[in-house]
């Protein structure tokens, strides 16, 4: 069974970084993409970023370009979030997701969610 | 990018209806478009992927169409089970962008 453990969440000034975790179980995780989204206070889901089986290529929202960073450890079987300089606007729940596929309509569906762990930035 | 417009954002049904949801792309995504559940405190859960395919273990009764830029979401003969929030989200490009949800409730 795929499990998906997401981690790292909290409450933080602005400005201040946060390191998010997502540990992965159940399936071969160095063979599939996976991805952050995030889901805001008013319930609106919006995808954070991706990064390839491999570590590359990695992707990211505008919103949040230069600012975070996705990486993963494929010995460890866990992908990392870290976020710098977060803002107001970052506050959110945050998911890491697993993509179903590398093609077709199945490249960026994603297929499982973790449970999803909570970022508040605030003063 | 690729702007996911979901209607209605709310419905009210009963057990037993058959509801439709719809979700209306700003450009053509052709069946690059998947539906997810999600019920409270829990994470998105995936129904069906390019636009009409049902995964594994979801109930007959959720079905999808459509092509292009406007696509329907089903349920027939809702279930206690189904009241829950319901989000499209388009694949065809990224960044990947999902409609603002449409909350079914009793």
């Amino acid at each position: 069974e795929v499990q998906l453990v997401d981690s790292g969440g909290g409450l933080v000034q602005p400005g201040a970084s946060l390191r998010l975790s997502c540990a992965a179980s159940g399936f071969t995780f160095n063979t599939y993409a996976m991805a952050w989204v995030r889901q805001t206070p008013g319930e609106r889901l919006e995808w954070v970023s991706s990064i390839g089986s491999g570590g590359v290529p990695t992707n990211y929202a505008d919103s949040v370009m230069g600012r975070f960073t996705v990486s993963r450890d494929n010995s460890k079987n866990t992908l990392y979030l870290q976020m710098n300089s977060l803002r107001d606007e970052d506050t959110a729940v945050y998911f890491c997701a697993k993509y179903m596929g590398s093609s077709g309509t199945s490249l960026r569906t994603f297929d499982n969610w973790g449970q999803g762990t909570l970022v508040t930035v605030a003063s | 990018d690729i702007q996911m417009t979901q209607s209605p954002s709310s419905l009210s049904a009963s057990v037993r209806d058959r509801v439709t949801i719809t979700c209306r792309a700003s450009q053509t995504i052709t069946t690059h478009l998947n539906w997810y559940q999600q019920k409270p405190g829990k994470a998105p859960d995936l129904l069906i992927s390019g636009a009409s395919i049902s995964q594994t273990g979801v109930p007959s009764r959720f079905s999808g169409s459509g092509s292009g830029t406007d696509f329907t979401l089903t349920i027939s003969n809702l279930q206690p089970e189904d009241f829950a929030t319901y989000y499209c989200q388009q694949t065809y490009s990224l960044p990947v962008t999902f409609g603002g949800g449409t909350k079914v409730y009793i």
